[in-house]
């Protein structure tokens, strides 16, 4: 079974990286897409970008110049790391196994549990 | 970015009923919908994807409808785990973006 869980620190102090890790089990990262997305206090969710099998990555666009995901396949891992965080990154942060109809885009067919990110000083 | 809008925002049931949630996009997504349910403490649950084909192990009390704009989900006799929050998500296009959810409380 495919199992997925996130690590990393709780609380990020603002201007600072929020690093966060997703630990994959039951299926190898060298397939398919994986995925980070977050919940926002009040629902809110945003995709915010996947790594693929091959290494290659795309981010959304509202994330673009903060963001990055990397991986490491020999602990069949993968990383977000977001740059220069607010108070508004404060958000609960999923990863996910992103599938794909070719010609179309991603959702999300297992995901983490979730860890709760808070941004304050 | 393509925004979706889902209805209600809160829905109040009880277990043997049917409800509907939908989900509005801000232009034709084709069929390529998918909708997930949010349980605390659980991991987020995949649902239906494209419009209306049921993932593996979702049961058959759950569907979905819809192409283009307007889509649908419908549970009939509802039980007591479908409670909690349920989400669509527009798989047609990048970047990927979600409705605001409906939660499915207990009458």
């Amino acid at each position: 079974e495919v199992q997925l869980q996130e690590s990393g620190p709780g609380l990020v102090k603002p201007s600072q990286s929020l690093s966060l890790t997703c630990s994959v089990t039951g299926y190898s990262i060298t397939s398919n897409y994986w995925g980070w997305i977050r919940k926002f206090p009040g629902n809110k969710m945003e995709w915010m970008g996947y790594i693929s099998y091959s290494g290659s990555t795309s981010y959304n666009p509202s994330l673009k110049s903060r963001i990055s995901i990397t991986r490491d396949t020999s602990k069949n891992q993968f990383f977000l790391q977001l740059n220069s965080v607010t108070t508004e990154d404060t958000a609960t942060y999923y990863c996910a196994r992103s599938r794909i109809i070719r010609g179309t885009g991603y959702y999300f067919d297992y995901w983490g549990q979730g860890v709760m990110v808070t941004v304050s000083s | 970015d393509v925004q979706m809008t889902q209805s209600p925002s809160n829905l109040a049931a009880s277990p043997g009923e049917s409800v509907s949630i939908n989900c509005k996009a801000s232009k034709s997504i084709s069929k390529y919908l998918a909708w997930y349910q949010q349980k605390p403490g659980k991991a987020n649950k995949l649902l239906i994807y494209s419009g209306s084909t049921l993932q593996s192990g979702t049961p058959s009390r759950f569907s979905g409808s819809g192409s283009g704009t307007d889509f649908t989900l419908t549970i009939r006799n509802l039980e007591p785990e479908d409670f909690g929050l349920y989400y669509c998500q527009q798989h047609n296009e990048y970047p990927y973006t979600f409705g605001a959810g409906t939660k499915l409380e207990l009458k």
